[in-house]
């Protein structure tokens, strides 16, 4: 079976502060992939990255890294110089197809960064 | 978001009532599945499809129905409707295929009082 968690459930930061999401996975099969999303207050949800089980490079994209770990099986998200647009909820998400049939989502943490 | 169409996009319904939540892709995906998003639980799969005809439940089929009768539409059935079910629903539309990302609807709200 698979599992996502994201312990944090809430999280502010002071704007411009550096802010890590945490997201832990579980699974038993070798090839997965692993996901984030946004949803901001309008309530759509916004596909961030996407990354497969072989390749576990960071990947910068602006103020945006990710940390794959498979020896803590651990996909973090690190947002710098946080902005009030960053404020949302993130959810990390496991799956076992690249194009995402059946996700597994974490319960997600709320960002609110504050001006 | 590009291709996929939820449709209503709120809705109050009474215990007991039926209704459908449409989804529609014209992006001719194989994959299409449903979600529903209550507050500290993040989505849960509810019933997935991997191409037309065939459907699959997920971790929270209870009380929903779907079908896939053709590649574009995946409709989800609340056959009799309960206040458990209030909740926010999402349909996502994937590529077999193609290396792309999958794609969410803008999300069904609803309350069912």
């Amino acid at each position: 079976a698979q599992k996502v968690t994201q312990a944090q459930t809430e999280i502010s930061v002071v704007e411009k502060e550096d802010v890590t999401l945490d997201c832990v996975y579980e699974t038993r099969d070798t090839t997965y992939y692993l996901f984030w999303y946004k949803q901001p207050p309008s309530g759509e949800l916004v596909f961030l990255i996407r990354r497969n089980s072989f390749d576990e490079q960071n990947e910068i994209s602006g103020r945006y890294s990710w940390n794959f770990q498979k020896s803590t099986s651990s996909f973090n998200f690190t947002i710098t110089a946080s902005q009030v647009v960053d404020s949302a909820v993130y959810f990390c998400a496991l799956s076992l197809t690249n194009t995402g049939n059946q996700f597994y989502f974490g319960t997600g943490t709320s960002l609110t960064v504050i001006p | 978001n590009a291709g996929v169409t939820q449709t209503p996009k709120f809705q109050v319904l009474k215990t007991g009532q039926s209704m459908t939540l449409q989804c529609a892709q014209d992006m001719n995906h194989e994959y299409m599945s449903w979600y529903r998003q209550d507050p500290g639980m993040g989505l849960r799969l509810i019933h997935y499809s991997v191409g037309a005809g065939i459907t699959d439940q997920g971790e929270v089929p209870n009380g929903y129905n779907v079908s896939r009768s053709t590649t574009e539409d995946f409709p989800l059935r609340l056959l009799s409707a309960a206040p458990s079910q209030t909740s926010v629903y999402f349909c996502l539309s994937g590529s077999r295929t193609l290396n792309t990302e999958a794609f969410f609807g803008q999300g069904t709200r609803l309350t069912v009082v």
